[in-house]
C-alpha cells in the first residue's frame, strides 16, 4: 500500500500559468514533507520542503501548501517556466530524514 | 564540487552474476540510502546508513545487501542478481540532525542496471 500517492502521472502547463502538483498521504506520523524535481538522466534534486506543523513554506516561485486534516498537499509553481519541465516527486519524512517515502511521481510539460 | 558519485552508471549483466555499485560522496554526510526507481513506483528506499557500520533496511531490502566500512562510501551489491532487480539505482547523502530538523538529500547521477 503506497504511503504516498501522487495520483497525476502528468500535467500540461501553459508558460506563464500556474502549475499545482498534488500529492495525498496515509501516515500521520510523517514529520516532513519534500518536493524533489528529477530531468532525464539526473538524480533528483531537492526543491522545497515543509514541516507537519506548518501549512505553508514559499521559495522564489515554489509555494508547497499541507493540510494535515485531509493528508493532502501540493506545489503551486508562479509563473511556470519552461525549464521547470520534469518530474516531480512528492516524499515524506520522519524525524531526521532516515525513512522516506515517495510517490510515483508526475511528469510537468510546461509549454512555451 | 560538493557531489554523490555512482559506478558504473550503465550495467548490463546476467542472473546470478554478483555485483557491486559503488556510492561515495564528499560533504561528509553522516547518512546515506539507496533507492531504486521503477515506472509507476516512484523511488523505493533499499537500505539505508545512519552512519559508519550503522546500516538498516527500507522498503524494498530482499536481494541487495549494503556495508558502511568508512563515512564517504555506501556500496550496494547484489549477491545473486534476477531480472526483477532490472531498475534505476540512486544513492543519496544528507546530514543527519537532531529530532526536529531536516536535511534535504543529495543524489548521485543514478545507475542503470538490466539483469538478463
Amino acid at each position: 500500500d503506497q504511503q504516498v500517492k501522487q495520483n497525476s502521472p502528468s500535467l500540461s502547463v501553459q508558460e506563464g500559468r500556474i502549475s499545482i502538483l498534488n500529492c495525498d498521504y496515509t501516515n500521520s506520523m510523517f514529520d516532513y514533507f519534500l518536493w524533489y524535481k528529477k530531468y532525464p538522466a539526473e538524480g533528483p534534486t531537492f526543491l522545497i520542503s515543509i514541516s507537519s506543523i506548518k501549512d505553508k513554506n514559499e521559495d522564489g516561485r515554489f509555494t508547497v501548501f499541507l493540510n494535515k486534516s485531509a493528508k493532502h498537499l501540493s506545489l503551486h509553481i508562479v509563473p511556470s517556466q519552461p525549464g521547470d519541465s520534469a518530474v516531480y516527486f512528492c516524499a515524506a519524512s520522519n524525524t531526521g530524514g532516515f525513512k522516506t517515502i515517495f510517490g510515483a511521481g508526475t511528469r510537468l510539460f510546461v509549454k512555451a | 564540487e560538493a557531489q554523490v558519485t555512482q559506478n558504473p552508471r550503465y550495467l548490463i549483466t546476467v542472473t546470478g552474476k554478483k555485483l557491486t555499485v559503488t556510492c561515495s560522496q564528499n560533504m561528509n554526510h553522516e547518512y546515506m540510502s539507496w533507492y531504486r526507481q521503477d515506472p509507476g513506483l516512484g523511488l523505493r528506499q533499499i537500505y539505508y546508513s545512519m552512519n559508519v557500520e550503522v546500516t538498516d533496511k527500507g522498503d524494498v531490502p530482499e536481494g541487495y545487501k549494503v556495508s558502511r566500512k568508512e563515512k564517504r562510501n555506501f556500496p550496494l551489491i547484489l549477491e545473486s542478481p534476477s531480472p526483477n532487480q532490472t531498475s534505476l539505482y540512486f544513492c543519496a547523502s544528507s546530514k543527519a540532525g537532531p529530532r526536529d530538523t531536516f536535511y534535504e538529500q543529495y543524489f548521485g547521477p543514478g545507475t542503470r542496471l538490466t539483469v538478463t
